[in-house]
């Protein structure tokens, strides 16, 4: 099955211990992005990955990293967690190729709740 | 700062009635829009993609696409129950590569 797994789905945590949430694709897309969703501000960018080895800040990048050393893995890394990055976040991936349905169209994961204590 | 807005919800529609559910983009060079929906608790799922000006009808939805007033809508017809969700307006920049959602539409169905 075609699909966009996030671990851990639920993580509570205290300010300062570093974590990871990982975030795998099985369907060879190239674009993969990270998200947080906000009540009111909707979901916004964090970073995005064009290809392996190939990263970009998105619209929210401060407090966080991302690497992508495989092309179906693109981990989510919070150095030193803060209360301000509770939130909800959401790994997604499409084939990267702008303008068309077939390749533009992103496939999120189920999410994962943060909470920083 | 390119910026997506929505109309603001909640927007309640009778079961049956039409829901219209608008957008507008800051960034003129963007080439790629597209409507998700979200139920609580879940995750975005794709609704409509749409590229060109113009509407384009997919079952009980029609998105509809003006780049020269920057304006996107998305109208269901026959509104179900089931429709109830947040509605999500996002836009792909002219390098396919920077995606920027609109803050959602919370759509209510009243049976």
């Amino acid at each position: 099955e075609a699909q966009v797994t996030q671990n851990p789905r639920y993580l509570i945590t205290v300010t300062g211990k570093k974590l990871t949430v990982t975030c795998s694709q099985n369907m060879n897309h190239e674009y993969m992005s990270w998200y947080r969703q906000d009540p009111g501000l909707g979901l916004r960018q964090i970073y995005y990955s064009m290809n392996v080895e190939v990263t970009d800040k998105g619209d929210v990048p401060e407090g966080y990293k991302v690497s992508r050393k495989e092309k179906r893995n693109f981990p989510l890394i919070l150095e030193s967690p803060s209360p301000n990055q509770t939130s909800l976040y959401f790994c997604a991936s499409s084939w990267g190729e702008q303008g068309m349905e077939s390749t533009d169209t992103q496939y999120f994961g189920p999410g994962t709740r943060l909470t920083v204590l | 700062q390119k910026e997506v807005e929505q109309n603001s919800g909640p927007l309640s529609v009778p079961e049956g009635a039409i829901a219209s559910l608008n957008c507008t983009y800051s960034d003129r060079g963007s080439q790629s829009f597209f409507w998700y929906r979200q139920y609580s608790g879940k995750s975005p799922e794709l609704i409509m993609s749409i590229y060109s000006n113009g509407d384009k009808e997919d079952g009980r939805f029609t998105a509809q696409l003006n780049k020269a007033s920057q304006y996107v809508s998305l109208l269901i017809r026959d509104s179900q129950p089931s429709d109830s969700a947040t509605y999500l307006c996002a836009v792909l920049d002219n390098y396919g590569q920077n995606f920027v959602f609109g803050p959602g539409t919370r759509l209510s169905v009243l049976p």
